[in-house]
């Protein structure tokens, strides 16, 4: 099975920079994703990591680290739009077919 | 790209009618579609995986027989929710693999479904 853990809730102020962590345990890894939600709306696909290290792309990046089974998101240049629930999502073996399971979110919100 | 689409965004039904909910890929084919179901303040949850031209495959804990699902063609896959009851009211999501480096999801915009 798998299992993911990410901080329920975050606040940051605006212009800072926020990093949301998260770990997993999982078998068969095969990807972590990072998907941002605001409220009422379906998953946006931000970033997607297989190997170990940082991927960048814009105000955001994604590190990943297999053997310690973490990664985490930094969001740059805090806005307030970027005030939404991020989802780390696993793909990895179950039952034979691959899977992708999601943490429960964390919300984060940016103030002033 | 990779664009997904839902209809319809919204439904209200009465109890004991039955509800379809169609995910097309637009601009892509989709061998593979996913079904997932949020409460409100929870995660995604994943109800099914929906493959072009045979039966889906369920999670455990949810009624094949209630959640109706047909991948007919590489661009849509429907869910039919038989005979509604208010527990079923919830956020329902899909999303299409785009094959490819990342093997990534795209999701559909949702569809919220109110069982009265």
């Amino acid at each position: 099975g798998q299992n993911i853990d990410q901080p329920t809730e975050m606040t940051a102020t605006e212009g800072a920079i926020v990093q949301i962590n998260c770990t997993y345990q999982t078998s068969g890894f095969n990807g972590l994703f990072w998907y941002q939600q605001h409220a009422g709306e379906a998953p946006t696909f931000l970033s997607y990591n297989v190997l170990d290290g940082l991927e960048e792309k814009g105000r955001f990046s994604s590190f990943l680290s297999r053997s310690k089974g973490y990664s985490y998101l930094l969001l740059k240049e805090l806005q307030m739009k970027d005030s939404a629930s991020y989802l780390c999502a696993v793909q990895g073996d179950s039952g034979g077919y691959q899977k992708v399971t999601f943490g429960t979110g964390t919300k984060l919100q940016v103030i002033p | 790209g990779a664009v997904v689409s839902q209809h319809p965004s919204r439904v209200i039904c009465k109890s004991g009618t039955s509800v379809k909910i169609e995910c097309r890929s637009l601009d892509f084919q989709a061998t593979t579609m996913f079904w997932y179901r949020q409460f409100p303040k929870q995660s995604l949850m994943l109800m099914a995986t929906s493959n072009e031209g045979s039966k889906a495959t369920y999670e455990q804990g949810v009624e094949k027989d209630k959640f109706l699902i047909n991948h007919a063609s590489l661009t849509l896959s429907t869910l039919t929710v038989t005979s509604a009851h208010p527990e079923d009211s919830s956020f329902y999501i899909c999303s299409a693999r785009v094959q490819g480096n990342t093997d990534t999801q795209y999701f559909g915009p949702g569809t919220r479904l109110t069982v009265l």
